[in-house]
């Protein structure tokens, strides 16, 4: 079966401080890889999705920059966060129609 | 035109009771809507999913309502329960060059009282 991780599951940094967060993705080849930030517990984001290693697309421009290294590997980072950075950070995959979510990185930036 | 529109924003059910959320769309090249149930804390998770062709799909205690002509598609939890207790998200997709991408709604917060 198929498994996604995320990690840290929580964060906090200083503005002006840079930022990777990492997710994986187990039991599954070339998946698409989306990233994206829920703000105030409502509304999920996307900001990033990937149909390939090296392949990737921005939804909204912004302080962040994500990566695909690795076929089953997303980054999301940044080289200098602001406090509007601050959010849930999702990471998800799939193979066709259906999207699966990653548990989340709680991102506190102060 | 890609907006999901989705109602209401919260709602209170008492036990046993109906709970039923609402979204809108207007993209017709839409084929694929899903709904996501997520707890506080947690990722969504994905609850239940229709494709246009059908008008009704049913897994236990959850059903989605679709309406093609009206553009309009719900999400009726029936006997609910207080552990259905979370955000619930309608979303909707296409396939082709959008690459799985989905449009989500804004999110209905539902608390269901024993």
């Amino acid at each position: 079966s198929q498994t996604i991780h995320q990690w840290p599951a929580t964060l906090v940094q200083p503005v002006g401080s840079p930022l990777s967060l990492e997710c994986t993705v187990e039991g599954t080849s070339n998946p698409n890889l989306y990233w994206y930030r829920q703000a105030a517990g409502r509304g999920l984001q996307l900001l990033f999705y990937s149909v390939g290693i090296g392949q990737i697309s921005s939804e909204v421009p912004q302080n962040l920059s994500a990566s695909r290294p690795q076929d089953r590997q997303f980054i999301l980072s940044s080289k200098k966060l602001l406090l509007s950075d601050s959010g849930f950070y999702l990471c998800a995959w799939s193979a066709s129609k259906e999207q699966y979510f990653g548990p989340g990185t709680r991102l506190t930036v102060t | 035109q890609q907006q999901v529109k989705q109602s209401p924003q919260s709602l209170i059910v008492q036990k046993g009771g109906i709970s039923i959320i609402n979204c809108a769309y207007e993209n017709t090249a839409f084929d694929y809507f899903p709904w996501y149930q997520q707890f506080p804390g947690k990722g969504p998770a994905l609850l239940i999913a229709i494709r246009p062709d059908v008008s009704e799909k049913k897994e236990g205690r959850f059903t989605i309502s679709f309406n093609k002509s009206a553009k309009q598609f719900s999400l009726h939890i029936m006997d609910s329960q207080p552990g259905d207790s979370a955000t619930y998200f309608c979303a909707a997709g296409t396939g082709g060059t959008s690459y799985g991408k989905l449009t989500f709604g804004q999110g209905t917060i539902l608390t269901v009282h024993p």
